[in-house]
């Protein structure tokens, strides 16, 4: 079975500034879709950004940007220029090709300072 | 797009009570999921569903625990009796499946309490 590992459960940052947040995976698949959803205390999950396990191109949306290490089988997520909206818990997760359940991560909370 | 819409928001019951969630997924949406979030086990998958067709309800804790989706605008998730430990939030998903990755769009959650 796959399996998700956010071995960060807090992070923090100052406002403006960068910050990764790392995510790690398990599986013998070659084909496969890994994400990175933000929950806000609002609660909602929103998808922040997607990467299709074959392509090489890492996956850019605005001031997030992935850093796809398929070999090593690594998924970390960068924020450019934090901003106090960002403050968040940060799930990654993994989805098989051809299959359309999610397997998340543990998170983790991003707290941005001031 | 009204997006998933979930109710209720909160529920606090007694133990041994049956408690109802229910959702609505985004119209011409063909998959729904059901996940329990806990801080102790995260996020879980617990039942989804294709074209109203359950496909996979091995995250079904146990028997207390059912679902069902008469329609593709409509699905319930149903604990009878309910027990403290399945105090969570619930969420129902839903997606578009037309092949490759196929995001999921969450409602805002039934946070539940069981006392």
């Amino acid at each position: 079975a796959q399996t998700v590992t956010q071995s960060q459960p807090e992070m923090s940052v100052q406002e403006a500034e960068t910050v990764t947040l790392s995510c790690t995976y398990d599986t013998s698949e070659s084909d496969y879709y890994l994400f990175w959803y933000k929950q806000p205390p609002s609660r909602q999950m929103i998808l922040v950004i997607r990467q299709e396990a074959y392509k090489q191109q890492n996956a850019t949306e605005n001031r997030f940007s992935v850093n796809f290490q398929k070999a090593a089988k690594s998924f970390s997520l960068k924020i450019s220029d934090s901003q106090l909206g960002d403050a968040a818990m940060y799930f990654c997760a993994y989805s098989s090709e051809g299959a359309q359940k999610l397997v998340f991560g543990q998170g983790t909370r991003l707290t941005i300072n001031p | 797009d009204a997006g998933v819409i979930q109710s209720p928001r909160h529920e606090v019951t007694e133990m041994g009570q049956e408690v109802t969630l229910r959702c609505k997924p985004i119209s011409g949406h063909n998959s729904l999921f059901w996940y329990r979030q806990t801080m102790m086990r995260g996020l879980e998958l617990l039942i989804y569903f294709n074209n109203n067709v359950p496909i996979d309800d091995s995250g079904m804790p146990e028997d207390r625990f059912s679902a069902k989706m008469p329609n593709a605008s409509f699905s319930t998730l149903k604990i009878q009796p309910s027990e403290p430990r399945d105090s969570a939030v619930y969420f129902c998903a839903s997606s578009l499946v037309t092949g490759g990755a196929s995001p999921l769009h969450f409602g805002n959650g039934t946070r539940l309490t069981v006392t």
